[in-house]
């Protein structure tokens, strides 16, 4: 069965630097989503792509948040400036066009900010 | 915040139906209930979904009341690695490109020998 796939698995920074985190969505889906979860909370919306330009975003992803889909196959987050608070599990997921399609999930990155 | 409310855990033993409620009394006609799983840090895996029939996958059924205020997901034959969190979320549809989910604290089932 296809499925969604995130590299690395943890990644550990060092606070202010730059970090990328890599989905390769199901080949077939169009809309891409990332969410993050916070240890012992609930997860969140960050946001979500569509035809080569964000879809919906929340309050979190504020500017040091964007989205790229390079390629055909890869779909990645940076976060510019990592902040201590950007510490969390970041999920992305994909989905088909029609409507009610359900999301699918990778496993997530754990993201380390020291 | 969510639409939905759900117990906080619940108990199962082993080889017995898992029946997991979920309230969602403020549903609308255009809005399909789905449901999810995560197991300790993974990632949430997709279960079942249904706008107001009763649905059934390899997985587990679904069964929404007539007035559609409430559902339940069914495990038939629990094992021990059903132990994980669910979650119900109901999702508005017909709203173009906006379709991302929002997440409760779910419910905490725990599959006991």
């Amino acid at each position: 069965e296809p499925e969604v796939t995130q590299t690395p698995s943890h990644q550990v920074t060092q606070m202010g630097q730059e970090v990328i985190l890599r989905c390769v969505p199901i080949s077939n889906h169009l809309y891409f989503y990332w969410y993050r979860q916070i240890l012992g909370q609930k997860v969140e919306f960050l946001v979500s792509f569509y035809n080569n330009e964000i879809s919906e975003k929340s309050e979190i992803f504020d500017d040091q948040f964007s989205v790229e889909r390079p390629d055909g196959s890869n779909f990645t987050l940076k976060i510019r400036s990592t902040k201590l608070e950007d510490s969390a599990m970041y999920f992305c997921a994909s989905s088909g066009g029609v409507d009610y399609q359900p999301q699918h999930f990778g496993d997530g990155t754990r993201l380390s900010i020291l | 915040d969510a639409k939905t409310t759900q117990p906080t855990s619940m108990d199962c033993a082993e080889g017995r139906a898992a029946n997991l409620p979920c309230n969602h009394s403020t549903i609308s006609g255009n809005e399909y209930v789905y449901w999810y799983r995560q197991i300790h840090s993974q990632g949430p895996q997709y279960i079942i979904h249904g706008l107001k029939n009763n649905e059934t996958n390899e997985m587990a059924s679904l069964i929404i009341t007539e007035d559609r205020k409430s559902s339940t997901l069914i495990l038939p034959h629990a094992t021990l690695r059903d132990t994980a969190v669910y979650y119900c979320i109901v999702r508005y549809l017909n709203a173009g490109n906006n379709r991302k989910l929002i997440w409760g604290l779910g419910t905490s089932l725990a599959v006991n020998p």
